[in-house]
């Protein structure tokens, strides 16, 4: 069964640094391009980033270009999303999601940005 | 960037209604189209890919066609655990961009 569980959200201020990971399992995860999504409070979905099965391809929308990195580590299995100098407007459930159909999604983990 | 624009934003139907959702990119995106459920507190779920193909284990009652810049997904026969919020994405080309969500209530 594939399983996609995030971790590393929290409550962070203005300014701070959060760094996010998805942890993969019943499938061969470094055959796979993953992504990152997010959804604020009460509000639709946006795609955040891609990182294609070798991490040669890796793509930002423009709102966090410079702030965040993606990366993956496929020996261990994870995604991860390394994210600096958050803004309120960051907040929101990060979700990690299998390949660019989107086929396979794990439970999100909530980021709030707030002095 | 490619924008999707859902209509309508919120529909309210019946048990058994036939619903239809349409779904348009701001330019062509063939049929890079994929479709979403999403249930409150709980992730999306992919329903649609290339624009017609149903996912494993997605009943035959959701069926969705277009291609080029114009898209619809149908419910044809709605039932209790149908309502939810359902989205369309492009993934034509990065930034991969989705409308902005039809939620479909209970009248």
């Amino acid at each position: 069964e594939v399983q996609l569980v995030e971790s590393g959200g929290g409550l962070v201020q203005p300014g701070g640094s959060l760094r996010l990971s998805c942890a993969a399992s019943g499938f061969t995860f470094s055959s796979h391009s993953m992504n990152w999504v997010r959804q604020a409070p009460g509000k639709g979905l946006e795609w955040v980033s891609y990182i294609s099965s070798d991490s040669s391809t890796i793509y930002y929308v423009d709102s966090v270009k410079g702030r965040f990195t993606i990366s993956r580590d496929n020996a261990k299995n994870s995604l991860y999303l390394q994210m600096n100098s958050l803004r309120a407007d960051d907040t929101a459930v990060y979700y990690c999601a299998r390949d660019r159909l989107f086929g396979y999604w794990g439970q999100g983990t909530l980021v709030t940005v707030s002095s | 960037d490619i924008q999707m624009t859902q209509s309508p934003s919120s529909l309210s139907a019946s048990v058994g209604d036939r619903v239809t959702i349409t779904c348009r990119a701001s330019q062509g995106i063939t049929n890079y189209l994929a479709w979403f459920q999403q249930k409150p507190g709980k992730a999306p779920k992919s329903l649609i890919y290339a624009a017609s193909s149903l996912q494993s284990g997605v009943p035959s009652k959701f069926s969705a066609s277009g291609s080029g810049t114009d898209f619809t997904l149908t419910i044809s026969s709605l039932q209790p655990e149908d309502f939810a919020t359902y989205y369309c994405q492009q993934y034509y080309t990065y930034p991969l961009t989705f409308g902005g969500g039809t939620k479909v209530e209970i009248k």
